[in-house]
């Protein structure tokens, strides 16, 4: 199975300032068809988790353009340039490039200071 | 609108078999781009991928829980389900059923819609 990390862990950040997150693969994400199948989620408390991007930079429908992503290979980042309230949650990475198992990162917790 | 909706038992016995049913509403669970799937967060952790279906029935599980675990469809009910036989504490989780795409070759995999999910705990 391919093992996702993930640092920092907890984030505290303060309103209006970047906060950025890294996912780091146990083994490279890019397919054989070119593709690397890493994605992003967003889990608001007490919520189902939600889409942010997919294949590592794409933004999903909806999804403010104050999130970004970017990597390759096995170490990947999460960006939000400007934190807003609304973005207090757990960010979790995710691969499908390898399946069964679809696997997740532990998730990295942002707060606001 | 598409929503999913988990239903099912809240509180199973040690030992016993877990089933949760996920509705599909707003749209049919027969579309050719999906597959449907289930994931579980024990409280206060991360997520785990248990398995997913497609319409005709093809399965993939994860290789931890295949042992325990059968999901399966009902298009006529627009519907599918999960069993996870012979759980114990540790199944305690919110389970959550989801939507994704999977294409084998070229294309997009990402899991784009959830349920709200359903606390399912464990104990006698």
């Amino acid at each position: 199975d391919i093992v996702m990390t993930q640092t920092p862990l907890s984030s505290p950040v303060t309103l209006g300032q970047p906060a950025s997150i890294s996912c780091r693969s146990s083994q490279s994400l890019v397919h054989s068809d070119g593709n690397t199948y890493l994605s992003w989620l967003q889990q608001r408390p007490g919520q189902p988790p939600r889409l942010l991007i997919y294949k590592i930079s794409n933004r999903f429908s909806g999804v403010p353009d104050r999130f970004s992503g970017s990597g390759a290979g096995t170490d990947f980042t999460l960006k939000i340039s400007r934190v807003e309230a609304e973005d207090v949650g757990v960010y979790y990475c995710m691969q499908a490039t390898q399946f069964p198992p679809f696997t997740f990162g532990p998730g990295t917790k942002v707060d606001i200071k | 609108q598409l929503q999913l909706q988990e239903s099912g038992p809240g509180l199973v016995k040690p030992s016993e078999t877990l089933s949760l049913t996920c509705t599909v509403s707003g749209g049919s669970i027969s579309s050719s781009s999906y597959y449907w799937g289930w994931i579980r967060q024990p409280p206060g952790k991360g997520l785990e991928w248990i398995g997913s279906i497609y319409y005709s029935g093809s399965t993939y599980y994860n290789p931890s829980l295949k042992s325990r675990v059968t999901i399966s469809v009902d298009t006529s009910k627009n519907q599918f389900s999960l069993k996870l036989s012979s759980v114990t504490a540790a199944d305690t989780a919110v389970y959550y059923c989801a939507r994704h795409t999977l294409v084998l070759w070229f294309g997009e995999r990402y899991f784009d819609l959830w349920g709200r999910g359903t606390l399912v705990t464990v104990s006698s």
